[in-house]
């Protein structure tokens, strides 16, 4: 199975949003609602942000904001901050009864 | 409160075979629903899922691991045990056990990874 495609790097400023895409096909992230992201700090384990396109766990920001149309998934975080600064992960359920992750993006804040 | 850690060796020689524990609190894998699943990471590189072993013993692996991996469950000691064989450099990297939730939309059910452990080094290298 080929990994999800995401873009390598994002950035934005302080206060603003900025929205990550993660591209899949038919037989994944566009066949189900079971995509879920996570966020990533050097050194540090995933953490996860949204689950099953457009849920967020208990205790993660109301920043935080997923959603899909056709065979893409975006996670859009509004008003920046500094500690948004991480590595992002998008995940998806396949029609193989597999998951699979993107190739990870790097959100930089500046 | 749920917490994983991962344990085993943290180098391994090219052809040998990997064995890692999960071992887990806060959670019953006896539970409907819940899962643990195993996901890896190289240097420097991009998560990599691996497999998943449900309540019911249901497992999901990983198609490029399929003929290596083996999980399972000891739910009298609250673990779950990665075998992966044929150790090679490529496999050099940190390994994450985590609690996994099931979902269920439209007749299908899937994961997702909610409690994560803190991950554990694995060096392959004669």
């Amino acid at each position: 199975q080929s990994a999800l495609t995401q873009p390598a790097s994002v950035s934005g400023s302080p206060g603003q949003s900025i929205t990550i895409s993660c591209t899949g096909t038919n037989s994944d992230v566009g066949g189900y609602k079971f995509v879920s992201w996570y966020q990533q700090h050097p050194g540090k384990a995933p953490k996860l942000v949204i689950y099953d396109v457009d849920n967020r766990p208990s205790g993660v920001s109301s920043r935080f904001f997923g959603s899909k149309s056709a065979n893409t998934a975006s996670l859009t975080i509004s008003g920046l901050q500094p500690e948004d600064e991480a590595d992002y992960y998008c995940m998806s359920h396949t029609s193989s009864r597999t998951l699979v992750f993107g190739g990870g993006t790097r959100l930089t804040v500046l | 409160q749920i917490t994983l850690k991962e344990s085993g060796p943290t180098l391994v020689k090219p052809t040998q075979t990997l064995t890692l524990t999960c071992t887990f609190s806060g959670f019953s894998l006896r539970s409907s629903t819940v899962g643990v699943g195993w996901v890896r990471q190289p240097p420097g590189k991009a998560l990599e899922w691996l497999g998943i072993i449900h309540w019911d013993d249901d497992k999901w692996y990983s198609p490029s691991l399929k003929n290596r991996l083996s999980l399972m469950k000891d739910t009298s000691n609250d673990q779950v045990v990665l075998t992966l064989t044929n150790m090679d450099p490529v496999d050099t990297g940190t390994y994450f056990c985590a609690h996994s939730q099931m979902t269920y939309h439209s007749g299908s059910g899937s994961s997702h990874f909610d409690f994560w452990g803190q991950g554990t080094l694995v060096t392959v290298s004669s």
